[in-house]
């Protein structure tokens, strides 16, 4: 199984603030998805990376797929309450294009 | 376009007992993904359909988990019987095949627990 290690487990962080999410892997995945999810629902797909060295903006959310296609980030500009979730990244793997998530960031984002 | 249909939404039991799980996933997705979710943990793939054949199985503790597919639609997850640790929530995903598409829609989730 190819381990993926989110960090920080918990961020509680005040509206308006900046902040960074990391997605770590000693492995190359084909691509890196990121989610986020709520209580009582399932996860959401914010966003898919491809290509080592990507860029993707949605929003206030900046995406990036690290060179080697090991590692990416998710940096939020200006927090807002409506921020507040548990952001998951997964990489995609096999011809299934099943999804191997790590435990998840868990934000809180106070007015 | 109705989304990925997932009942009970909460199903309490006690350990030895059995239980089952159904989703109905949507209309002409092939591929369907059973996961199981911990709390405090992503998302664990268990078992993966394509149309009403196994694609993958290997993390699915087959001495007390099963799953079909019968029809190639909608699926049924069982347990029999439960352990403490199979308390959790147990989510169901479906995707198009069509061309080269990754994402993944998840239902609301089955939230079992095992006391």
């Amino acid at each position: 199984t190819q381990l993926l290690e989110q960090s920080p487990q918990f961020l509680s962080i005040q509206e308006g603030e900046n902040l960074t999410v990391y997605c770590n892997s000693s492995s190359v995945f084909s691509s890196l998805q990121w989610y986020r999810q709520e209580p009582g629902e399932g996860p959401v797909l914010l966003v898919t990376v491809v290509t080592g060295g990507e860029v993707k903006k949605l929003k206030r959310l900046t995406f990036q797929f690290g060179d080697a296609r090991k590692d990416s980030s998710l940096h939020i500009t200006a927090a807002q309450p409506g921020d507040t979730g548990l952001y998951l990244c997964a990489g995609v793997r096999g011809s299934g294009y099943a999804l191997n998530f790590g435990k998840g960031t868990s934000l809180l984002v106070t007015p | 376009e109705a989304g990925v249909a997932q009942s009970p939404r909460y199903k309490i039991i006690e350990k030895r007992q059995s239980v089952a799980f159904w989703c109905n996933p949507i209309s002409g997705h092939a591929t369907l993904y059973w996961y199981q979710q911990i709390l405090g943990q992503g998302p664990k793939l268990l078992i993966q359909f394509q149309n009403n054949g196994v694609v993958d199985d290997s993390q699915l503790p087959k001495d007390r988990f099963s799953a079909e597919r019968l029809k190639g639609v909608d699926s049924t997850l069982k347990i029999q019987p439960a352990k403490l640790e199979d308390s959790a929530v147990y989510l169901c995903a479906s995707r198009k095949d069509r061309g080269i598409t990754y994402e993944q829609y998840f239902g609301p989730g089955t939230r079992l627990t095992v006391t």
